[in-house]
């Protein structure tokens, strides 16, 4: 079975600075998705990035990137110029491709983040 | 951009009641939609996943006769908590899935209280 680790519970970083976030996950699979959400305290589960484990490249959606070690199974979020308005809850997940029979998303424990003003 | 509505956001009842939550897909057509509850602090749990015209798949130790869920289209899938009681309470959000390649979209979850 898929798991997702996040071993951070909480982390806080001070506006304007720099903070990675990790995650790790265990599959035997080779093909599959891995996913940042953001949940701030209205509880909406926002979709920060999405990154395909075929493609090599890293994944980044403006101040988002991400950091992905397919054979160490690592999957870092960095968010680059924090801002008030990313303090939220980060999940981690992992999904198999949706025809694969099963497949789901997998979530990690998640990561408080406060922003320091 | 996809948009998911699930409603009500906020519910409070009497213990005993059964409670009805619906997932609609706004602007495509849902061929999946999972639920999950997810209790502060914590990460979210799949309940189950529904597939359009068929039963849904439970997770293990989700209580199916609990449970009810229903999706009978393409754009509406419900969960029904029967006899609910005050340890059901917790935040239940839906998420829908359209084409293999497209991330799945949450609703904004339920909120319900049992009193």
């Amino acid at each position: 079975a898929q798991t997702v680790t996040q071993s951070q519970p909480e982390m806080s970083v001070q506006e304007a600075e720099t903070v990675t976030l990790s995650c790790t996950y265990d599959t035997s699979e080779s093909d599959y998705y891995l996913f940042w959400y953001k949940q701030p305290p209205s509880r909406q589960m926002i979709l920060v990035i999405r990154q395909e484990a075929y493609k090599q490249q890293n994944a980044t959606e403006n101040r988002f990137s991400v950091n992905f070690q397919k054979a160490a199974k690592s999957f870092s979020l960095k968010i680059s110029d924090s801002q008030l308005g990313d303090a939220a809850m980060y999940f981690c997940a992992y999904e198999r491709p949706r025809e694969t029979s099963g497949s789901r998303l997998t979530f990690g424990e998640g990561t408080q983040l406060t922003v320091n003003p | 951009g996809a948009v998911v509505s699930q409603h009500p956001s906020w519910v409070i009842c009497k213990s005993g009641t059964s409670v009805k939550i619906e997932c609609r897909s706004l602007d495509f057509q849902a061929t999946t939609m999972f639920w999950y509850r997810q209790f502060p602090k914590q990460s979210l749990m799949l309940m189950a996943t529904s597939n359009e015209g068929s039963k849904a798949t439970y997770e293990q130790g989700v209580e199916k006769d609990k449970f009810l869920i229903n999706h009978a289209s393409l754009t509406l899938s419900t969960l029904t908590v029967t006899s609910a009681h005050p340890e059901d309470s917790s935040f239940y959000i839906c998420s829908a899935a359209g084409s293999s390649n497209q991330p799945q979209h949450f609703g904004d979850g339920t909120r319900l209280s049992i009193l």
